[in-house]
């Protein structure tokens, strides 16, 4: 069973960038998935922040596109989410996950971190 | 982009009582639909995929029907655990969205 575990700083100046990792256990990072990020303000929805595959293709979500960067390290079986110029509309909870090839063909969030939060404050 | 409308937002309903939950999109997604459920403090889970695929362990008391813009999902007789929050979610070959959630609660 897939483990994933995000770390990084829980507080980030405006203005400033957050940086988080998401570690993957228990599953090859090479295979056909593609690793996703996703955030939750509190009290409020989801939202999709992008994702990425093992070979460095991403998608991102185009409210995000400018400030957003994902990357994969196939050595160390991680990938990780850069977001520049934060504000206080950027404080949620961050959750790393894997989108899984089910026979269908069609791909579904199948794991998922537990999740971290990232409060934006000076 | 396509954008999910989730209604209604909050459903307040007993255990033991049927649960109708809606996803409408803003243009044909097929039947590329998928359903999640979250409960406070835990990630979402995945209940329904391609519409009307129940994932694996989900119980059978979950059902999900609809093809290009109108979903639905089914909770036949509600149990305690299930009362949580329900998202709808598409994706293309480059983007993913999410419906806002419906909130099902205790009535």
């Amino acid at each position: 069973q897939v483990q994933l575990q995000e770390s990084g700083p829980g507080l980030v100046k405006p203005s400033g960038t957050l940086s988080l990792t998401c570690a993957v256990s228990d599953a090859s990072i090479t295979s056909t998935n593609w690793w996703t990020w996703v955030r939750q303000p509190p009290g409020k929805g989801l939202e999709w922040i992008g994702e990425v595959y093992h070979t460095g293709n991403t998608n991102y979500n185009p409210s995000l596109r400018s400030r957003v960067s994902i990357s994969v390290d196939k050595s160390k079986a991680q990938f990780s989410l850069h977001l520049t110029s934060v504000t206080a509309a950027d404080t949620a909870i961050y959750y790393c996950a894997r989108q899984f090839f089910y026979a269908s063909g069609t791909l579904n969030f199948d794991a998922w971190g537990q999740g971290t939060l990232v409060t934006v404050s000076s | 982009e396509v954008v999910l409308t989730q209604s209604p937002a909050t459903l307040s309903l007993s255990p033991g009582e049927r649960a109708t939950l809606s996803c409408r999109a803003s243009h044909s997604v097929r039947h590329y639909l998928a359903w999640y459920q979250q409960k406070p403090g835990q990630a979402p889970r995945l209940l329904i995929y391609d519409a009307s695929i129940r994932a694996t362990g989900i119980p059978a008391r979950f059902s999900g029907s609809g093809s290009g813009t109108e979903f639905t999902l089914t909770i036949s007789s509600l149990e305690p655990e299930d009362f949580a929050v329900y998202y709808c979610q598409w994706r293309s070959n480059w983007l993913i969205t999410f419906g806002q959630g419906t909130r099902l609660e205790i009535k």
